[in-house]
């Protein structure tokens, strides 16, 4: 069964540096997403990609985020300068067009020290 | 926005027994909710979902309520297995977008 994969596992970065996490979502899937976890809080949402530009963002998603699909099969979430704030489990998740049924990858968790 | 509150926050249980988690929503433009189970260091699974026109849906040990008059849903698991231990996470998303915004989960934990 296809699954939604996700690079680093874990990340571990200082305060100012910029990270990319990688994700491979499920080959015939359209929309794409990114949501995190703070240690013991809810999943949030991030932002949604289709079509090659952002559908829906949340306000966590600022300026020091982007998203891109430079090829066929990955999607990546770009942030530029990190904050403590930042570290979380991040994960990326995908969905056929039409339906709600999101697939979720294993995370990355992200340490900023 | 849409708000989702989850409770208990914590369930534990015996083997066998059942197990009831509750979410209730504020937004009545909500019209679907599903459940993922996230097991440790595992990524969420989409385990039962229901559409707001339906009020009951069952797929085995597991079946999930919904109240749109109160806004509130529930996951039910009969005879319950170790095996179900996890952090179950409800949702519910609005009308025409596709972001389900998530309750804050339950642990379970089964005791054989």
């Amino acid at each position: 069964e296809p699954e939604v994969t996700q690079t680093p596992s874990h990340q571990v970065t200082q305060m100012g540096q910029e990270v990319i996490l990688r994700c491979v979502p499920i080959s015939n899937h359209l929309y794409f997403y990114w949501y995190r976890q703070i240690l013991g809080q809810k999943v949030e949402f991030l932002v949604s990609f289709y079509n090659n530009e952002i559908s829906e963002k949340s306000e966590i998603f600022d300026d020091q985020f982007s998203v891109e699909r430079p090829d066929g099969s990955n999607f990546t979430l770009k942030i530029r300068s990190t904050k403590l704030e930042d570290s979380a489990m991040y994960f990326c998740a995908s969905s056929r067009v039409h339906t709600y049924e999101q697939y979720f990858g294993p995370g990355t968790r992200l340490t900023v020290t | 926005g849409e708000n989702v509150e989850q409770h208990p926050s914590t369930l534990s249980v015996q083997e066998g027994d059942s197990a009831v988690i509750k979410c209730t929503y504020s937004d009545s433009a909500s019209n679907y909710f599903p459940w993922y189970k996230q097991e440790l260091g595992k990524r969420p699974q989409l385990i039962i979902d229901i559409r707001s026109n339906v009020g009951e849906k069952k797929d085995q040990r597991i079946a999930v309520t919904l109240n749109k008059t109160a806004k509130h849903f529930s996951l039910h698991i009969t005879e319950t297995q170790p095996e179900d231990s996890a952090v179950y996470f409800c949702a519910a998303s609005i009308g025409g977008s596709y972001i389900p915004t998530f309750g804050r989960g339950t642990s379970l934990i089964v005791h054989p």
